[in-house]
Parts: structure tokens; C-alpha cells; sequence
């Protein structure tokens, strides 16, 4: 049974710095995303990572995938405060399903 | 734009009654998902369809009903048997023919008992 596991699961830091979220899955999958979700929001899909060594970066996120190590990373770069939000990674199982994380409340403070 | 459009936006529910909350798609998807989130928790799948007149059970599928007779339309009941109903429903759709594209989202129905 594919499970998932994010950590740390709150993460408060201020602006400027540079922080790690981790996400590991117990059994082989082909597809990995990481979602963010602002309080009492929808979600909105931000990576997909498909293959061994992926690296994806969009502003001051970067996501990479290390298959071999079951593990995820979603790295953020001298943080500001509108990176404030939960951060959800989601692993494919062998179906058409996503299996989920608990969510990184990430909160950013001037 | 295409989308996926939840409703209502807020939900009230009395004891001993079921209510529906609407999902309806335009992004031409085959796919489409119903999870709840509970507060500071991750999703949880209560129903899928892949296909119209054809859907499975989740991890939570217990109190809850759907049904897929279109393609653009996903409706989740949840019924009288949902003992503790409170929660923030989620509506996605993906592309069955590339398992490798993101679900998409609605904005979720907030739902509480009265």
C-alpha cells in the first residue's frame, strides 16, 4: 500500500530565508506532484515530477525527485510573505489515483 | 476558460437529511474525484469515476452516494448515514488519456450541520 509521509508538517520562518520541505513515498511510483493551498481555498497544482533527478522551478520554488530514495523536496529561496500557504505533495499509485501528504502549513513573517 | 465549478459554496445540513453538492466540469475530462479535507489534514478520496455511468469507491466511501450520468457532471449525496458530515468537499477532474497531467480543482463546498 502506497503511503506518504510530508515533513515537517508546520514550518513558521521569516522572510529572506531558505527552507526544505520533504515528502517520501513508500513504494514505486511514476508521478509526483506538489500542490499549494491558500486558507479556505481550492487547490492549485504548482509541479509535476516524472522521473528520476527532476528538477522543476517556478519563481522562488524548486521541486526535485530522487526515485531511488522515495523523496521529494520542495526548496524555497530567500522566502517572502505571499509563499505563506499549505503545501500538499500528491504520489500516483498504480491506478489513475493520487495518494496524498498531511500538507506543509508553511508561514512566512516579515 | 475551462474549469470546474463546485456549488454551493457553503452548505448547511440537518440531522437525519441528505444534501447534494454539485460538480460540473467544461475541460472535457473522463476522469473526476470527490475527497474531503478535514481541518489541517491532507485529502482523502471518497468516490472516482473514470468514465460516464461508471465510478468505484474510495478510501471514505461509507455515507456517501454519486452518480455519473454525464460526462461534465459529478454529484456527491451525502446522506443521513454520514454521522459526522462537517468538512471542506473537493471536486477534481483529470485527462484519463494522460495519467501524467495534474487533477484540476473546484473551489470546494464547505459543508456543516446545523
Amino acid at each position: 500500500e502506497l503511503k506518504v509521509e510530508q515533513n515537517p508538517l508546520f514550518l513558521s520562518m521569516q522572510e529572506g530565508k531558505n527552507y526544505t520541505i520533504y515528502c517520501n513515498y513508500s513504494t514505486t511510483s511514476d508521478r509526483l506532484y506538489w500542490y499549494r493551498q491558500d486558507p479556505g481555498k481550492s487547490l492549485e497544482s504548482l509541479f509535476v515530477l516524472l522521473s528520476n533527478g527532476a528538477v522543476k522551478q517556478e519563481g522562488r520554488l524548486m521541486a526535485s525527485l530522487d526515485t531511488k530514495a522515495r523523496l521529494s523536496t520542495l526548496h524555497i529561496t530567500a522566502a517572502v510573505h505571499d509563499l505563506s500557504a499549505t503545501y500538499f505533495c500528491a504520489v500516483g499509485d498504480s491506478n489513475y489515483q493520487l495518494i496524498w501528504g498531511a500538507g506543509t502549513k508553511l508561514i512566512i513573517k516579515p | 476558460d475551462g474549469g470546474i465549478t463546485q456549488s454551493p459554496k457553503y452548505l448547511f445540513r440537518k440531522e437525519g437529511q441528505n444534501v447534494t453538492l454539485s460538480c460540473e466540469q467544461n475541460l472535457n475530462h473522463d476522469a473526476m474525484y470527490w475527497y474531503r479535507q478535514d481541518p489541517g489534514q491532507g485529502l482523502r478520496l471518497i468516490y472516482y469515476s473514470q468514465i460516464v455511468n461508471d465510478f468505484q469507491k474510495g478510501d471514505i466511501a461509507e455515507g456517501y452516494s454519486v452518480s455519473r450520468e454525464k460526462k461534465e457532471s459529478f454529484p456527491l449525496t451525502v446522506t443521513s448515514a454520514q454521522k459526522n458530515p462537517t468538512a471542506f468537499y473537493l471536486c477534481a477532474s483529470s485527462n484519463r488519456d494522460n495519467r501524467y497531467q495534474p487533477q484540476h480543482f473546484g473551489d470546494g463546498t464547505r459543508l456543516s450541520i446545523l
